[in-house]
């Protein structure tokens, strides 16, 4: 079985400063790990996605994401940021294994920033 | 190109009703996902379908949610005899599919379901 949990509901930072954003994972098997984005009345978009490549991934806007493994972790980061990244934020997991590939989402991190 | 479209934006039924969501997929996806946004369970899966496969139900509720896929494109949720329980958000992703591979799922902008 695979799970997600992410330690914070709500994150309030000021403008220009670094966003952090985390996530722990559960998985049976090699996973497949998302961090998606939610702007208000706006549908999930992909921020970015590590399928066992490059443990550093780059995604859009700035942000990046670290797995490891070691961990069980993959938080979301951003070194200075900017009033549009106000949104809900969801780390998910897909679990390898399964064929189906639906997905696993965490409880949501809503993300405020502050002039 | 055409991004996941759904239909209708809202929906507000009274309790014991029947409604049907639909979902047009991206062209050439072959896998469709439903999930289901609510307040107290957060984003939850509901059903998968792949190509001609069978659907992957394991997510439905009960027995009161179906879904069918016509053709490999379009595809409906159906909920019998709602209850204040099922209000929520429905979503549909699709993907191009295959297990290879992770493929990016791109979702629909979802429909808002009340049940009063």
């Amino acid at each position: 079985a695979q799970s997600v949990t992410q330690l914070d509901s709500h994150v309030s930072v000021s403008e220009g400063t670094p966003v952090l954003l985390r996530c722990n994972y559960s998985s049976s098997y090699s996973p497949s790990l998302f961090w998606y984005v939610q702007h208000p009345n706006k549908g999930l978009q992909l921020l970015l996605k590590y399928t066992s490549a490059a443990t550093l991934v780059k995604g859009i806007n700035g942000f990046e994401a670290e797995f490891k493994k070691s961990e069980t972790s993959f938080h979301l980061t951003k070194p200075s940021a900017h009033m549009s990244d106000a949104a809900e934020y969801f780390c998910v997991v897909s679990d390898g294994d399964t064929g189906r590939r639906a997905l696993t989402f965490g409880s949501g991190t809503r993300l405020q920033v502050q002039p | 190109g055409a991004g996941v479209s759904q239909s209708p934006s809202n929906k507000v039924t009274e309790k014991g009703k029947d409604v049907e969501l639909r979902c047009d997929p991206i062209s050439g996806h072959t896998a469709l996902y439903w999930y289901r946004q609510s307040l107290g369970q957060g984003l939850e899966f509901l059903i998968y379908f792949q190509g001609n496969s069978a659907p992957d139900k394991s997510g439905l509720p009960s027995d009161r949610f179906s879904a069918e896929r016509t053709g490999g494109s379009v595809s409906t949720l159906t909920i019998q005899r709602t209850q204040q329980e099922d209000s929520a958000v429905y979503l549909c992703a699709s993907s191009l599919g295959g297990i290879s591979s992770y493929n990016e799922q791109f979702f629909g902008p979802g429909t808002r379901l009340t049940v009063l």
